[in-house]
């Protein structure tokens, strides 16, 4: 069975500039989740899916972070535009549903802003 | 809100060392309790979990009970391996929602 996917691996770009991550869950999983990890912490919510709908999305920063699952499937999530905090590992995580309690991740998109 | 403290690490042991990683919780209800592991280069991994209070997770020689009575999860493993060597991390999902809420994470290091 395939993992998670996320791409790209590795993204370094400017402040004020926007960046685009992108994740494929495994098949059949419908809850998709955002998290951020900023070094030396734990994974933090950013956004929860069930198929192609938000559930959760209070701790999104909305004026600069947007995320879509559209086809509830693939899911992006972009950063417009980028601050120097934003620096981190965006982990892309799936489950059977959301109420399975296991969740799978991808690697990881490590971002650093310059 | 729901949140997880776990010790401060970094945690270095000798090789057939017993390891023990301190998780306590606060939550509202019932959660069930991770232990999640990132090896270095790799991603998240579930190592064990348990969904209710006196349950038993194990996995790889790893165990944590759920204490309700002390609301803690403590990660355990009677002889440690140098593949050991990662970050440990406790979590919680809530009944109200079924995001992980990550402690800080453990780095443990694992010397021969």
């Amino acid at each position: 069975e395939a993992g998670v996917a996320q791409s790209p691996r590795y993204k370094i770009i400017e402040k004020r500039q926007s960046v685009a991550f992108w994740c494929n869950p495994i098949s059949g999983h419908a809850t998709l989740y955002w998290y951020q990890q900023i070094l030396g912490q734990g994974p933090k919510l950013l956004i929860q899916f069930q198929n192609n709908g938000v559930v959760d999305d209070s701790q999104l920063p909305k004026d600069r972070f947007s995320a879509e699952r559209l086809k509830g499937v693939d899911s992006t999530l972009k950063i417009q535009p980028a601050k120097l905090e934003d620096s981190a590992v965006y982990l892309c995580a799936s489950s059977l549903d959301s109420t399975s309690g296991t969740q799978y991740f991808g690697p990881g998109t490590r971002l650093l802003v310059l | 809100g729901d949140s997880v403290t776990q010790m401060e690490g970094p945690v270095t042991l000798s090789e057939e060392a017993f390891l023990t990683i301190n998780c306590t919780y606060t939550a509202t209800g019932y959660p069930s309790l991770f232990w999640y592991v990132q090896y270095p280069g790799e991603g998240l991994q579930l190592l064990l979990k348990a969904t209710k209070a006196d349950d038993k997770g194990s996995n790889k020689g790893f165990e944590a009970t759920y204490r309700k009575e002390t609301t803690s999860f403590h990660l355990e493993k009677g002889s440690v391996q140098v593949s050991d060597s990662a970050v440990y991390f406790c979590a919680l999902t809530s009944n109200s929602g079924y995001a992980l809420n990550f402690g800080k994470g453990t780095s443990l290091l694992v010397t021969p």
